[in-house]
């Protein structure tokens, strides 16, 4: 089983909410990503936390704050968003920790939307 | 150095036709070389990879070239279907660092 879940698949706030995205795995995986995915365009790599610990922070704006509670989840806490912001959100996994060529394993993506 | 360049943007085939997606890089230290398929509003899945030590490698209808002289790889769509329309994106990664992506690939397949 290669499979990543994440909820909600649709979220639509305002400018002044505060939300959250969450990403689930049971693979055992010990790496966890954050990308952000605009139209037509790459997945950004945004996040990576490595046997739960933040490793890698691409240098996303504060009002963007990932929280991995245990080694099989991984959320995304969102506040005082710009309509910039909006945008495929996928989480993925991989086996080993962060830096090895392990494969990648998206989960579907939680379209955002920010008024 | 860590970029990724793929062509071409678009690709239009008729059903049975074998589309072919090309891909360059220039660090060396890369190490591991996917393809992921992705469909509109999905998240990317994995296709096939392939590590620089074979030059090539089957799954199914879908084929990875590998020149690593060329510092190349490619893709091919063997019998495409037009189930096989979507994104494709080639990527990058060495140990130690981030898996780096190419631009993608939207590939139609006409019935």
């Amino acid at each position: 089983d290669t499979e990543v879940t994440q909820t909600p698949k649709h979220l639509v706030m305002g400018m002044t909410n505060k939300k959250s995205l969450k990403c689930e795995q049971h693979m055992g995986h010990r790496a966890m990503y954050w990308y952000k995915q605009k139209a037509k365009k790459p997945p950004e790599l945004m996040f990576v936390y490595s046997y739960e610990k933040l490793s890698i922070n691409e240098s996303v704006p504060s009002r963007f704050s990932p929280e991995c509670p245990n080694s099989s989840l991984l959320n995304l806490h969102l506040h005082a968003l710009q309509p910039e912001d909006s945008a495929l959100y996928l989480c993925a996994s991989s086996r080993s920790g962060h830096g090895n060529t392990d494969t990648q394993y998206f989960g579907p993506g939680t379209r955002l939307t920010v008024l | 150095q860590q970029q990724v360049k793929q062509s071409p943007q678009s690709l239009i085939v008729q059903k049975g036709g074998i589309p072919i997606i090309n891909c360059a890089y220039e660090n060396t230290a890369f190490d591991y070389f996917p393809w992921y398929q992705q469909f509109p509003g999905k998240g990317p899945a994995l296709l096939i990879a392939i590590r620089p030590d074979v030059s090539e490698k089957k799954e199914g209808r879908f084929t990875i070239s590998f020149n690593k002289s060329a510092k190349q790889f490619s893709l091919h769509i063997m019998d495409s279907q037009p189930g096989d329309s979507a994104t494709y994106f080639c990527a990058a990664s060495m140990y130690g660092n981030k898996l780096v992506f190419g631009a993608g690939t939207i590939l139609r397949v006409k019935s």
